[in-house]
Protein backbone atom coordinates (compact mmCIF):
# COMPACT_ATOMS: atom_id res chain seq x y z
CA UNK A 1 0.00 0.00 0.00
CA UNK A 2 1.26 3.41 -0.66
CA UNK A 3 2.16 5.65 2.12
CA UNK A 4 1.67 9.85 1.60
CA UNK A 5 4.97 10.80 3.55
CA UNK A 6 5.82 14.17 5.27
CA UNK A 7 8.81 15.71 7.03
CA UNK A 8 7.83 14.42 10.87
CA UNK A 9 9.28 17.94 12.14
CA UNK A 10 10.22 21.22 10.78
CA UNK A 11 12.01 24.43 12.83
CA UNK A 12 11.88 27.52 11.21
CA UNK A 13 13.00 31.61 12.30
CA UNK A 14 10.34 34.28 12.29
CA UNK A 15 10.04 35.96 8.84
CA UNK A 16 11.93 33.21 7.01
CA UNK A 17 10.39 30.82 4.98
CA UNK A 18 9.52 27.23 5.34
CA UNK A 19 8.61 24.25 2.75
CA UNK A 20 7.01 21.32 3.68
CA UNK A 21 6.73 18.93 1.62
CA UNK A 22 4.39 15.54 1.00
CA UNK A 23 5.58 12.59 -1.25
CA UNK A 24 4.49 8.88 -1.87
CA UNK A 25 6.86 5.97 -0.89
CA UNK A 26 6.23 5.22 -4.56
CA UNK A 27 6.17 7.05 -7.56
CA UNK A 28 5.53 10.91 -7.96
CA UNK A 29 2.83 13.49 -6.69
CA UNK A 30 1.17 15.74 -9.43
CA UNK A 31 -1.97 17.66 -9.57
CA UNK A 32 -4.10 14.58 -10.22
CA UNK A 33 -3.36 13.49 -6.53
CA UNK A 34 -5.46 16.97 -5.51
CA UNK A 35 -3.31 17.34 -2.84
CA UNK A 36 -4.71 19.32 0.09
CA UNK A 37 -2.72 20.94 3.13
CA UNK A 38 -4.36 21.38 6.50
CA UNK A 39 -3.85 23.10 9.59
CA UNK A 40 -4.53 21.74 13.06
CA UNK A 41 -3.48 22.96 16.97
CA UNK A 42 -3.81 21.24 19.90
CA UNK A 43 -7.43 20.85 21.15
CA UNK A 44 -8.79 21.58 17.74
CA UNK A 45 -10.15 21.06 14.20
CA UNK A 46 -8.23 20.60 11.61
CA UNK A 47 -8.44 23.98 9.49
CA UNK A 48 -7.79 23.93 5.29
CA UNK A 49 -5.42 26.18 3.99
CA UNK A 50 -4.67 24.67 0.52
CA UNK A 51 -6.92 22.77 -1.80
CA UNK A 52 -6.05 21.17 -5.48
CA UNK A 53 -3.04 21.69 -5.10
CA UNK A 54 -2.88 25.80 -5.06
CA UNK A 55 -6.03 27.12 -4.19
CA UNK A 56 -6.23 28.99 -1.11
CA UNK A 57 -9.22 27.96 1.13
CA UNK A 58 -11.28 31.38 2.27
CA UNK A 59 -9.74 33.32 4.83
CA UNK A 60 -6.20 31.85 4.75
CA UNK A 61 -3.35 34.30 4.43
CA UNK A 62 -1.76 34.72 1.45
CA UNK A 63 1.68 33.88 3.14
CA UNK A 64 0.41 30.21 2.76
CA UNK A 65 0.84 29.12 -0.86
CA UNK A 66 0.77 25.12 -2.39
CA UNK A 67 2.56 23.64 -5.12
CA UNK A 68 4.21 20.79 -6.79
CA UNK A 69 8.01 20.66 -6.32
CA UNK A 70 9.60 18.15 -8.01
CA UNK A 71 7.43 14.64 -7.51
CA UNK A 72 6.32 16.11 -3.91
CA UNK A 73 3.68 18.26 -3.23
CA UNK A 74 5.13 21.46 -1.18
CA UNK A 75 3.49 24.15 1.20
CA UNK A 76 5.46 27.22 1.83
CA UNK A 77 4.81 29.50 4.48
CA UNK A 78 6.57 32.80 3.41
CA UNK A 79 7.67 34.98 6.36
CA UNK A 80 6.29 32.99 9.31
CA UNK A 81 5.19 33.78 12.28
CA UNK A 82 4.59 32.48 16.01
CA UNK A 83 0.98 31.49 16.01
CA UNK A 84 2.36 28.96 12.30
CA UNK A 85 3.21 26.99 14.72
CA UNK A 86 1.06 23.69 14.61
CA UNK A 87 0.45 20.49 13.06
CA UNK A 88 0.10 20.52 9.11
CA UNK A 89 -0.88 17.43 7.20
CA UNK A 90 -1.60 16.49 3.66
CA UNK A 91 -3.97 14.13 2.33
CA UNK A 92 -3.91 12.53 -1.35
CA UNK A 93 -6.71 11.58 -3.36
CA UNK A 94 -5.50 7.53 -4.90
CA UNK A 95 -8.53 7.05 -6.88
CA UNK A 96 -11.46 4.68 -6.44
CA UNK A 97 -12.80 7.36 -3.95
CA UNK A 98 -9.90 6.77 -1.59
CA UNK A 99 -7.45 9.96 -0.25
CA UNK A 100 -4.47 8.84 2.47
CA UNK A 101 -3.05 11.62 4.76
CA UNK A 102 0.36 12.40 5.16
CA UNK A 103 1.65 11.23 8.83
CA UNK A 104 1.54 15.23 9.74
CA UNK A 105 4.22 17.59 10.11
CA UNK A 106 4.90 19.29 13.48
CA UNK A 107 6.17 23.04 12.38
CA UNK A 108 8.41 25.04 15.04
CA UNK A 109 8.50 28.71 15.26
CA UNK A 110 12.05 29.78 16.68
CA UNK B 1 -20.93 30.22 6.75
CA UNK B 2 -20.93 26.68 6.45
CA UNK B 3 -21.28 24.82 9.75
CA UNK B 4 -21.05 21.06 10.79
CA UNK B 5 -21.69 19.66 13.84
CA UNK B 6 -21.04 16.09 15.07
CA UNK B 7 -22.96 13.76 18.24
CA UNK B 8 -23.50 10.63 19.30
CA UNK B 9 -19.44 9.80 20.58
CA UNK B 10 -19.64 8.15 23.71
CA UNK B 11 -17.81 5.09 25.43
CA UNK B 12 -19.32 1.66 24.56
CA UNK B 13 -17.47 -1.72 24.58
CA UNK B 14 -15.66 -3.76 22.17
CA UNK B 15 -17.86 -4.99 19.87
CA UNK B 16 -20.33 -2.78 20.13
CA UNK B 17 -22.21 -0.21 17.73
CA UNK B 18 -22.59 3.39 17.62
CA UNK B 19 -23.90 5.78 15.45
CA UNK B 20 -22.75 9.38 14.82
CA UNK B 21 -24.59 12.62 13.36
CA UNK B 22 -23.23 15.32 11.24
CA UNK B 23 -25.83 18.26 10.94
CA UNK B 24 -25.29 20.57 8.28
CA UNK B 25 -25.68 24.06 7.65
CA UNK B 26 -25.40 27.34 5.15
CA UNK B 27 -24.98 25.20 2.03
CA UNK B 28 -26.79 23.54 -0.79
CA UNK B 29 -26.22 19.70 1.55
CA UNK B 30 -27.41 17.82 -1.38
CA UNK B 31 -24.51 18.83 -3.56
CA UNK B 32 -21.73 18.21 -1.90
CA UNK B 33 -19.73 15.20 -0.83
CA UNK B 34 -19.42 14.66 3.08
CA UNK B 35 -16.70 12.53 4.67
CA UNK B 36 -15.55 11.54 8.03
CA UNK B 37 -12.07 11.59 9.07
CA UNK B 38 -10.80 10.35 12.51
CA UNK B 39 -7.92 11.03 14.75
CA UNK B 40 -6.90 8.57 17.62
CA UNK B 41 -5.44 10.15 20.47
CA UNK B 42 -2.15 11.69 19.97
CA UNK B 43 -1.95 10.60 16.26
CA UNK B 44 -2.63 12.38 12.57
CA UNK B 45 -5.29 12.21 10.83
CA UNK B 46 -6.93 9.18 9.21
CA UNK B 47 -9.75 9.47 5.85
CA UNK B 48 -12.45 7.25 6.96
CA UNK B 49 -15.26 7.64 4.38
CA UNK B 50 -17.10 9.73 2.03
CA UNK B 51 -20.14 9.93 0.15
CA UNK B 52 -21.35 11.22 -3.16
CA UNK B 53 -24.25 14.56 -2.98
CA UNK B 54 -26.86 12.37 -4.46
CA UNK B 55 -25.93 9.28 -1.71
CA UNK B 56 -25.24 6.87 -4.44
CA UNK B 57 -21.28 6.45 -4.17
CA UNK B 58 -19.54 5.83 -1.03
CA UNK B 59 -16.01 5.23 -0.30
CA UNK B 60 -14.60 3.34 2.45
CA UNK B 61 -10.77 3.33 4.35
CA UNK B 62 -9.71 -0.30 4.25
CA UNK B 63 -9.60 -0.46 8.27
CA UNK B 64 -13.12 -0.03 8.62
CA UNK B 65 -14.79 -1.86 5.16
CA UNK B 66 -17.56 -3.66 6.40
CA UNK B 67 -17.77 -2.13 9.63
CA UNK B 68 -19.04 0.79 9.18
CA UNK B 69 -21.62 2.73 7.07
CA UNK B 70 -21.72 5.95 5.95
CA UNK B 71 -25.42 7.46 4.63
CA UNK B 72 -27.17 10.90 4.05
CA UNK B 73 -30.43 12.29 4.80
CA UNK B 74 -31.10 15.73 2.87
CA UNK B 75 -34.10 16.16 3.69
CA UNK B 76 -32.67 16.36 7.14
CA UNK B 77 -29.48 18.12 5.94
CA UNK B 78 -27.98 15.23 8.12
CA UNK B 79 -24.49 13.29 7.67
CA UNK B 80 -24.54 9.52 9.61
CA UNK B 81 -21.72 7.36 10.23
CA UNK B 82 -22.91 3.76 11.83
CA UNK B 83 -19.95 1.87 13.21
CA UNK B 84 -20.50 -1.95 14.28
CA UNK B 85 -18.22 -4.56 15.81
CA UNK B 86 -16.16 -1.29 17.30
CA UNK B 87 -12.37 -1.84 18.47
CA UNK B 88 -10.00 -0.58 20.91
CA UNK B 89 -8.01 0.93 18.04
CA UNK B 90 -11.72 2.72 16.20
CA UNK B 91 -11.09 5.08 19.89
CA UNK B 92 -10.64 8.20 18.31
CA UNK B 93 -11.97 11.80 17.63
CA UNK B 94 -14.34 11.59 14.70
CA UNK B 95 -14.55 14.92 12.25
CA UNK B 96 -17.24 15.14 9.72
CA UNK B 97 -16.35 17.61 6.89
CA UNK B 98 -17.99 18.84 3.64
CA UNK B 99 -15.85 19.27 0.66
CA UNK B 100 -15.19 22.65 -1.17
CA UNK B 101 -15.47 21.63 -5.00
CA UNK B 102 -18.55 19.87 -6.37
CA UNK B 103 -16.29 17.21 -8.31
CA UNK B 104 -13.39 16.69 -5.73
CA UNK B 105 -14.79 15.02 -2.59
CA UNK B 106 -11.33 15.93 -0.52
CA UNK B 107 -12.74 17.25 3.32
CA UNK B 108 -12.84 21.12 3.16
CA UNK B 109 -15.24 22.35 5.86
CA UNK B 110 -14.66 20.81 9.21
CA UNK B 111 -16.77 19.89 12.17
CA UNK B 112 -15.42 19.91 15.81
CA UNK B 113 -15.60 16.84 16.31
CA UNK B 114 -17.12 13.85 18.67
CA UNK B 115 -15.14 11.64 20.94
CA UNK B 116 -15.64 7.47 20.63
CA UNK B 117 -14.17 4.97 23.15
CA UNK B 118 -14.08 1.53 22.81
CA UNK B 119 -13.01 0.18 25.97
CA UNK B 120 -14.44 -2.27 28.71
Amino acid sequence: QTVVTQEPSVSVSPGETVTLTCGLSSGSVSTSYYPNWYQQTPGQAPRTLIYSTNIRSSGVPDRFSGSILGNKAALTITGAQADDESDYYCVLYMGSGIWVFGGGTKLTVL
Amino acid sequence: EVQLLESGGGLVQPGGSLRLSCAASGFTFSSYAMSWVRQAPGKGLEWVSTISGSGGNTYYADSVKGRFTISRDSSKNTLFLQMNSLRAEDTAVYYCASSILLMVYAPGYWGQGTLVTVSS
